[in-house]
């Protein structure tokens, strides 16, 4: 069964501190992992990673996929209080159907 | 503008009611899902389709049901057999190829 393990489950930083958000994963034929963030509602996407040691990168967010440790981290540098959110990471593998299987999250707290 | 259009946002139901959710998108894309996130916990996929007239069970689907009848709409039934069903409730889309899913604003469901 495909599984995501996203860690910490919370946490909470001062404004201008930079954070690292771990998610690994298990997955049958590996196709993608996503990065969403979370506000109130709707899940907004971040990043999507196919390729091993490619970093992407927007603004202060970044990601890299390990996938033969099988992992991925988001890192966000100079954090302010619009980056609170819950993170999600998620999975897609290549079994017939392009099924996102998801992590329960990280919550993060971005304090002024 | 293209997007996702969940309606309603707030919807309270009676115990042994059945309610549906609704779910427009207008971005030409040929997949759908349905996924339910509770407090603390990830998204997690009820139904989804991949063509009009075509939908599968994911991996909570008990006590829903979906219907696929145009490519722009996908509503959700939460029936009387679904035994916990106040959640948040999400609807996403995506094209068949290896690219993210967007997300509708959601439907917050209680039952009184």
């Amino acid at each position: 069964e495909d599984k995501v393990v996203q860690s910490p489950l919370s946490l909470v930083v001062h404004e201008g501190d930079t954070v690292t958000l771990n998610c690994s994963y298990e997955v049958t034929n590996f196709r993608s992992l996503l990065w969403y963030k979370q506000e109130k509602k709707a899940p907004t996407f971040l990043f999507m990673l196919t390729s091993s040691g490619i970093e992407k990168k927007s603004g202060r967010l970044s990601s890299i996929l390990d996938k033969k440790e099988l992992f991925s981290i988001l890192n966000i540098t100079a954090t302010q209080t619009g980056d609170s959110a819950v993170y999600l990471c998620a999975v897609k593998g290549n079994t017939g159907f392009q099924k996102l299987v998801f992590g329960t999250g990280t919550r993060l707290l971005v304090s002024p | 503008d293209g997007g996702i259009t969940q309606s309603p946002k707030y919807l309270f139901r009676k115990e042994g009611q059945n309610v549906t959710l609704s779910c427009e998108q207008n971005l030409n894309h040929d997949a759908m899902y349905w996924y339910r996130q509770d407090p603390g916990q990830g998204l997690r996929l009820i139904y989804y389709s991949q063509i009009v007239n075509d939908f599968q069970k994911g991996d909570i689907a008990e006590g829903y049901s979906v219907s696929r009848e145009k490519k722009e709409s996908f509503p959700l039934t939460v029936t009387s057999a679904q035994k916990n069903p106040t959640a948040f409730y999400l609807c996403a889309s995506s094209t068949m190829m290896n690219t993210e899913a967007f997300f509708g604003q959601g439907t917050r469901l209680t039952v009184v």
